[in-house]
């Protein structure tokens, strides 16, 4: 059961444009919402996250949004720039399980 | 160092052989996970180890699948009698004792298994 789904497989955005990605969770009582990033060849890096109390979480040009009633939650990148580029997971975690998504693959053209 | 590191990083196989596959964590992390990438897919949880309690081994796909954390540091995940649908990248994650809750893990490089 793929309990955290990221539906856009990838994502092609412009340079000094906003990059939204999105994810979609099927568990209401996860906890903790987390965004990693992974370049090729290497392992995931952590970005972001965001507690299930909070509803917005910023981090220069990051910022995680969660709509819990939805379900739901986003990275907004601003401005985006070409180093960007990257494949994002989303993440949810209740304890310490810890869900991914399929991931994101971000282009940011120059 | 430091950081999570997995040896090898690349191994081919032949379908029906048995595989080891390393991870160091990062010194004085608690938690040790193991997860796998099989091609278009997201990260399949596969084995975690926190301290000493026994391991949540909900995640792995099949009895030739096995893992062990000796001494709370390095794990070794196990997989026998290897099957084509095994060839993906595995990954492992540590995390620090963060007052019992968990949550930011950092990842090695990962082992690219590729059973022929």
């Amino acid at each position: 059961d793929q309990q955290v789904k990221q539906n856009s497989p990838s994502l092609s955005v412009q340079e000094g444009r906003i990059s939204i990605l999105n994810c979609d969770y099927t568990n209401s009582m996860f906890d903790y919402f987390l965004w990693y990033k992974k370049y090729p060849a290497e392992g995931p890096t952590f970005l972001i996250s965001i507690s299930s109390i909070k509803d917005k979480n910023e981090d220069g040009r990051f910022t995680v949004f969660l709509n819990k009633s939805a379900k739901h939650l986003s990275l907004h990148i601003v401005p985006s720039q070409p180093g960007d580029s990257a494949v994002y997971f989303c993440a949810a975690s209740l304890n310490n399980d810890m869900r991914f998504g399929a991931g994101t693959r971000l282009t940011v053209k120059p | 160092g430091a950081g999570v590191s997995q040896s090898p990083s690349n191994k081919v196989t032949e379908k029906g052989k048995d595989v080891e596959l390393r991870c160091d964590p990062i010194s004085g992390h608690t938690a040790l996970y193991w997860y796998r990438q099989s091609l278009g897919q997201g990260l399949e949880f596969l084995i975690y180890f926190q301290g000493n309690s026994a391991p949540d081994k909900s995640g792995l796909p099949s009895d030739r699948f096995s893992a062990e954390r000796t001494g709370g540091s390095v794990s070794t995940l196990t997989i026998q009698r290897t099957q084509q649908e095994d060839s993906a990248v595995y990954l492992c994650a540590s995390s620090p004792p963060t007052s019992g809750r968990v949550h930011e893990q950092f990842f090695g490089p990962g082992t690219r298994l590729t059973v022929l």
